[in-house]
């Protein structure tokens, strides 16, 4: 599965308190992204990395923030959580020379 | 700015029937396009992509540039076919990908 995880994959919290979603990969690739995933829309950058320090907004990067420190970890934060920012949210990095990007599994978020 | 469009959110089909999920973009650049398939509890996974020109699974998809489209075909649709099914571009230079809203596709027995 191209040692790819997340974590935690379940997560409820209460409007307001910050969360962090953790991304894992194994395999020292260069790019990882962020995207939320809601009904009737698809799929939606929320921000990426091109590398260690290196990071960049996607479409709906407002309420998050994102850090990488090491080429294995990126993490997702949203620093005061609202009802709208339930979710999935799936991270995924770059392979291979053909662009595809991998999956991870997917944080369900719930903030009440 | 790109965008990707999946008209079809649902879509509905007897095991054995054709299916066809639509996918229509705007770039002005030259495209790269991809179709990505979740299967119900699983990660996303790429089930193709148009510059390998690959069937997988028995589905294809051709890039048609003067009608903007590369809709997801397959003769002889399966129950294990049921799934969300996402259209993704990426631009010429960079990394990104855009997605559809995806279709959900159901295979009848």
């Amino acid at each position: 599965d191209a040692g790819i995880t997340q974590s935690p994959r379940h997560k409820v919290t209460e409007t307001g308190t910050p969360v962090t979603l953790r991304c894992h990969q194994t395999e020292n690739h260069r790019y990882m992204y962020w995207y939320r995933q809601d009904p009737g829309h698809g799929l939606r950058l929320i921000h990426y990395s091109y590398g260690v320090k290196d990071t960049d907004k996607g479409e709906v990067s407002d309420g998050y923030s994102v850090s990488r420190s090491k080429t294995e970890d990126f993490l997702l934060t949203l620093e005061s959580a609202t009802s709208s920012q339930t979710s999935v949210y799936f991270c995924a990095i770059r392979v291979g020379g053909d662009n595809e990007q991998f999956f991870g599994p997917g944080t369900r978020l719930t903030v009440l | 700015a790109q965008r990707v469009t999946q008209p079809e959110k649902l879509l509905s089909v007897f095991k054995g029937a054709p299916v066809e999920l639509k996918c229509n973009y705007s770039y002005s650049g030259s495209p790269e396009l991809f179709w990505y398939v979740q299967y119900s509890r699983q990660r996303l996974q790429l089930l193709l992509r148009h510059i390998s020109r690959e069937s997988i699974k028995g589905f294809t998809a051709d890039l048609n540039k003067g009608e903007t489209s590369f809709h997801l075909k397959k003769p002889f649709a399966q129950e294990e076919d049921s799934a969300m099914y996402y259209c993704a571009l990426k631009e010429t230079s960079g990394s990104r990908l855009t997605f559809g809203e995806g279709t959900q596709l159901t295979v009848n027995p």
